[in-house]
């Protein structure tokens, strides 16, 4: 069974940071690409970052670049998104999710709230 | 960027109705257009990819179609389990979302 399990949420103060963590199993983690897509309270979708599966191909949305990096470790089966300079606007239900390419994200796990607040 | 815009923002319908939602690409996404359905409090599910390929599992009431920059999804008879919000998104420029159209009960 394909699983994802983000963990690594929290309440954090404006300027600061936060390390988000997935953990995969049920499918070939070293094998597949992944993104980051966050959801602000009572908004849409915004897909957040990418990574290709030997960390070759990295891609961040406008609105976090800079300031957000993706990262991933095959040996663990985890992927992580450090989130530094945090803005309010970054509250959000960050979800992790399975990038199948050319047959798109196929599966995402429960997410993992952060707020931005003081 | 990819600028992806949907129509309706909410679609008011009836159990058995056929139901439509468009999205508009903001330039041509040939055939990289995927469909999701999200309920309140979960995570998006995905429907159709590729414009009108069904994910495994997906009831055959949800279909696809369109090509370059306007894309549909069409529930030939809307169920009671298909109330929810459904985004379509790019996936030829990295990714982007529609803002999602809520199809609600009427």
């Amino acid at each position: 069974e394909v699983q994802l399990v983000e963990s690594g949420g929290g309440l954090v103060q404006p300027g600061g940071s936060l390390r988000l963590s997935c953990a995969a199993s049920g499918f070939t983690f070293s094998s597949s690409e992944m993104d980051w897509v966050r959801q602000a309270p009572g908004k849409g979708l915004e897909w957040v970052s990418y990574m290709s599966p030997t960390g070759n191909n990295i891609y961040y949305a406008d609105s976090v670049a800079g300031r957000f990096t993706i990262s991933r470790d095959n040996a663990r089966n985890s992927l992580y998104l450090q989130m530094n300079s945090l803005r309010a606007e970054d509250t959000a239900v960050y979800y992790c999710a399975r990038d199948r390419g050319p047959a798109a994200t196929d599966f995402w796990g429960q997410g993992t709230q952060v707020t931005v607040s003081s | 960027d990819i600028q992806m815009t949907q129509s309706p923002s909410t679609l008011s319908a009836s159990v058995g109705d056929r139901v439509t939602i468009t999205c508009r690409a903001s330039q041509s996404i040939s055939s990289w257009l995927a469909w999701y359905q999200q309920k309140p409090g979960k995570a998006p599910k995905l429907l159709i990819y590729k414009v009108s390929t069904l994910e495994s599992g997906v009831p055959s009431r949800f279909s696809g179609s369109g090509s370059g920059t306007e894309f549909t999804l069409t529930i030939s008879s809307l169920q009671p389990d298909d109330f929810a919000t459904y985004y379509c998104q790019q996936y030829t420029d990295y990714r982007s979302f529609g803002q999602g159209t809520k199809v609600e009960i009427k």
